[in-house]
């Protein structure tokens, strides 16, 4: 059983330009969120897709874009990067309940490093 | 809003002893989930324990356990019989399943735990 993929595993830009990163959710999973973690601190919620719709965002600017797609894979995009988006950039996928919480499995990361 | 405060940055246990790692909570939310979440050195976060609010017992998963004081809004994960595999940033974190929290896992600093031979 497959869990969390995400790729690439790291990444080099510049000031200014944009990235795309991925997930793959594990089997059975339809939900995918996404976080943003600095070094040595916990993870932020940047947002989360449910549905191929942003169901959930966090203090992030606009700048954050993402996508889900109909085989629940996801897409996390940063336009004009700043040296601060440098962080793991972590995905976390779930099965949406009808109630209660699910439990969030995450992904290994990507590393963005922005110079 | 919803904070985590895990107030031990790093902690050190011998092997085969047991280490508490601490964690508080602000809610105004009665119906929550605490998680505890490992993270070791250049690998990925793994789920170990999960405590629902609305239930009074503490969660157990084998070597680890929680002391869950709601009214205390205290959270702390025991790990028993301590092993040189539990070296790892552990994370505390909070979710509640619905309003603003929806969906979205707050997350303490994290404590780093050492365990030594």
């Amino acid at each position: 059983d497959a869990g969390v993929t995400q790729s690439p595993t790291h990444l080099i830009k510049t000031r200014g330009q944009q990235v795309t990163l991925r997930c793959s959710p594990k089997s059975g999973h339809d939900t995918v969120s996404w976080y943003q973690q600095a070094l040595g601190q916990g993870p932020q919620f940047i947002f989360q897709y449910y549905e191929e719709e942003e169901r959930q965002r966090g203090n992030f600017p606009d700048r954050f874009s993402g996508h889900q797609f109909p085989n629940y894979s996801s897409e996390l995009n940063v336009n004009a990067l700043l040296l601060g988006d440098s962080a793991l950039y972590l995905c976390a996928s779930s099965l949406s309940v009808g109630e209660g919480v699910e439990t969030q499995y995450f992904g290994p990361g990507t590393r963005l490093l922005v110079l | 809003a919803q904070t985590v405060t895990q107030s031990q940055p790093e902690m050190s246990v011998q092997e085969a002893e047991t280490v508490t790692l601490s964690c508080t909570y602000d809610t105004s939310e009665s119906n929550y989930y605490l998680f505890w979440y490992k993270q070791p050195p250049s690998r990925q976060m793994i789920l170990v324990i999960r405590q629902e609010a609305y239930k009074q017992q503490n969660a157990t998963e084998n070597r680890f356990s929680v002391n869950f004081q709601k009214a205390a809004k205290s959270f702390s994960l025991k790990i028993s019989d301590s092993q040189l595999g539990d070296t790892a940033m552990y994370f505390c974190a909070f979710m509640s399943p619905g309003g603003t929290s929806y969906g979205k896992l707050t997350f303490g600093q994290g404590t780093i735990l050492t365990v030594h031979p």
